[in-house]
């Protein structure tokens, strides 16, 4: 069975503070994406990366995808309040059938106090 | 262009009763996707649907629950007998057709909470 495994699975931490947070598999996907989802919506895509060591920024976000492919992290430079939310990462993969199946993890739930 | 719209946003319903959850994709979309939520929980898979074709239902339970999408309208995901046990956050996603990356990503709806009492 995949597993996607992150953590931490709760962060607390001030506004202006630095943070990491990790996406880990035994398993090798395709590409990995990343989602944010805040309390009462729906999950919002932020960046799927594809290649092997690839880094991907999004203003104070920067997303990297582990040379294998089996992990990734997030870092946010810099937290603010509007960045509290549930991470959720999700690594593609194709199951026997060839059709192609999305891995999810639990999320981190981060809170950024002002 | 419209984003994926889920209603109800809200259903209460009493034990035994019925619950119809609708989904209405991205225009240009034709996979969905359905998801259950319980509070301070990540998103479980239910199923994955194609126009008239259900791809993936491993992770919908074997009694009471089924899910379609037909040819014209909504995917419906239907929700029989219903048990208090079955109140939770639904979402539905979409992705768009194709065999690159982006062919992959997928576009949540706002999701329907149902209750049941």
């Amino acid at each position: 069975t995949q597993l996607l495994e992150q953590s931490p699975q709760f962060l607390s931490i001030q506004e202006g503070e630095n943070l990491t947070v990790y996406c880990n598999s035994s398993s090798v996907f395709s590409s990995l994406q990343w989602y944010r989802q805040e309390p009462g919506e729906g999950p919002v895509l932020l960046v799927t990366v594809v290649t092997g060591g690839e880094v991907k920024k999004l203003k104070r976000l920067t997303f990297q995808f582990g040379d294998a492919r089996k992990d990734s992290s997030l870092h946010i430079t810099a937290a603010q309040p509007g960045d509290t939310g549930l991470y959720l990462c999700a690594g593609i993969s194709f199951n026997a059938g060839n059709n192609r199946k999305l891995i999810w993890g639990l999320g981190t739930s981060l809170a950024v106090n002002p | 262009n419209a984003g994926v719209m889920q209603n109800p946003r809200h259903l209460v319903r009493r034990r035994g009763q019925e619950a119809r959850l609708r989904c209405s994709p991205m225009k240009g979309h034709s996979h969905v996707y359905w998801y259950r939520q319980l509070p301070e929980e990540g998103l479980k898979f239910m199923v994955y649907l194609q126009k008239e074709n259900i791809i993936d239902e491993s992770g919908m339970p074997k009694e009471r629950f089924s899910a379609e999408f037909p040819k014209e309208g909504p995917s419906i995901l239907r929700i029989q007998q219903v048990v208090r046990g079955d109140s939770a956050a639904y979402f539905c996603a979409s992705s768009p057709v194709g065999t690159g990356r982006r062919a992959y990503e997928q576009y949540f709806g706002p999701g329907t909470r149902l209750t049941v009492t």
